[in-house]
């Protein structure tokens, strides 16, 4: 499994777009980018998925370079209710397969 | 997307006791995966549970301490043996489900224990 590596943490204000870059050097043909979201005593919830180039939602962007060996989490207009635990997690979806998490990446939004 | 509860949601326990954690799903999977949490920490993967088969360990745990049961396809069990302070984590259940370019692994609220 690609290894990734992102920033400990992070600090923004209400209103403010924030970007979260996470690097995955190794990262496999088959393997998809996936950032999951973690509030305090809660379980991780998916926020976005790509394999390539950009992919938007309603809460978030997925920005991928050609090469694949990074990508960025844009989150627009972030707001008090963003503090969270940002997870950037690389591999195969496979049915089978368990997502490894990393450290991640702790945002959090002050006003 | 998939409905996930455990049970209990928290519980306080004494040193040398055993707890088991409930996890239910709202439709069938074949694979449920449980993860541990520590304080201030990530998640880490504890064992892969295969309805029919018994659970795949990961490097550090091991059957005798995190028994863990797969009686049917939409329900699991994980038992935390022979507590001690550092088994105090959150425990998650999971399952994925999906298509490639869809698939999602989705979350239980997790069961927050605490051993004294």
């Amino acid at each position: 499994l690609a290894k990734t590596t992102q920033p400990i943490s992070m600090d923004s204000y209400e209103g403010q777009e924030v970007n979260i870059t996470c690097s995955h050097n190794n990262i496999a043909t088959n393997d998809y980018i996936t950032w999951y979201q973690q509030f305090p005593s809660q379980g991780p919830r998916f926020i976005i998925q790509g394999y390539k180039t950009k992919v938007t939602n309603e809460v978030a962007s997925l920005f991928i370079p050609a090469d694949r060996k990074s990508s960025t989490l844009s989150l627009p207009r972030v707001s008090l209710s963003d503090t969270a635990v940002y997870y950037c997690l690389v591999g195969a979806n496979q049915a089978g397969t368990a997502l490894i998490f990393g450290k991640g990446t702790t945002l959090s939004v002050s006003s | 997307s998939a409905v996930i509860s455990q049970k209990p949601s928290r519980d306080i326990c004494q040193r040398g006791t055993s707890l088991t954690i409930q996890c239910q799903v709202d439709s069938q999977v074949t694979m449920m995966f449980w993860y541990r949490q520590q304080p201030g920490q990530s998640l880490t993967l504890i064992a892969t549970a295969n309805q029919g088969s018994e659970a795949t360990y990961e490097s550090g745990f091991v059957i005798d301490k995190f028994p863990i049961s797969r009686p049917n396809l939409t329900f699991s069990t994980l038992t935390v043996s022979n507590m001690s302070p550092e088994d105090s984590s959150i425990y998650l259940c999971s399952v994925r489900r999906g298509r490639p370019g869809t698939d999602t692994q989705y979350f239980g609220p997790g069961t927050r224990l605490t051993v004294l």
